[in-house]
């Protein structure tokens, strides 16, 4: 299995562009999350889904749109990026209470 | 809503030494405590776990306590090893990952 995926692993954007960031798991899990993590603040949880079809907002949603099409992928959206996007985000799989973690993607909004 | 405080922010031992991290949280009804190491350019990942009817859990090197009362729960990593040396976050629960805050991470250096 290789776990959680994330690409890019580095992207660096100019505010006002889109991207999406991309996540996939192998692992058949229902819950999958999309947290950023910044300096002095720790993980914070930007959107979650229960499952294909289903999505929520966490704390910091505002800039970020979700979808989940199949139980595999769970792409974030950024639409128009801006400096406070700055980040470093991570992409979750969940199975039970075991969190899996993917390897990141770092972020920077010019 | 829930608030979580991690203390140290930056800790170094001498290996072989104890390492000990700190967290409080702030809502009674958060039941669910994982601990979670980041390593360098790579994701957290669990490393130990306590919910909120437990007091103690201990898994060879590492141990985490709760009370409950006091609102805390402590990392204790024992005979420290330079493979040790990471950042360590605390989180706390309520019901699910749907509500989960995490500490603002502890960056541990086992000096050899």
């Amino acid at each position: 299995n290789a776990g959680v995926t994330q690409t890019p692993k580095f992207q660096v954007l100019k505010t006002g562009q889109s991207m999406t960031l991309q996540c996939a798991q192998d692992m058949n899990h229902e819950y999958m999350s999309w947290y950023r993590q910044d300096p002095g603040m720790g993980l914070r949880l930007i959107h979650y889904s229960v499952g294909a079809g289903i999505t929520d907002q966490g704390e910091v949603p505002n800039g970020y749109n979700v979808s989940r099409s199949t139980t595999e992928d769970f792409p974030l959206r950024l639409l128009s990026a801006a400096p406070s996007q700055t980040s470093v985000y991570f992409c979750a799989s969940t199975k039970g209470e075991t969190q899996y973690f993917g390897p990141g993607t770092r972020l920077l909004v010019l | 809503g829930e608030n979580v405080e991690q203390h140290p922010s930056t800790l170094s031992v001498q290996e072989g030494d104890s390492a000990v991290i700190k967290c409080t949280y702030s809502d009674s009804a958060s039941n669910y405590f994982p601990w979670y190491k980041q390593e360098l350019g790579k994701g957290p990942q669990l490393i130990i776990d306590i919910r909120s009817n437990v007091g103690e859990k201990k898994d060879q090197r590492i141990a985490v306590t709760l009370n409950k009362t006091a609102k805390h729960f402590s990392l204790h990593i024992t005979e420290t090893q330079p493979e040790d040396s990471a950042v360590y976050f605390c989180a706390a629960l309520l019901g699910g990952y749907q509500k989960v805050t995490f500490g603002i991470g502890t960056k541990l250096q086992v000096i050899p």
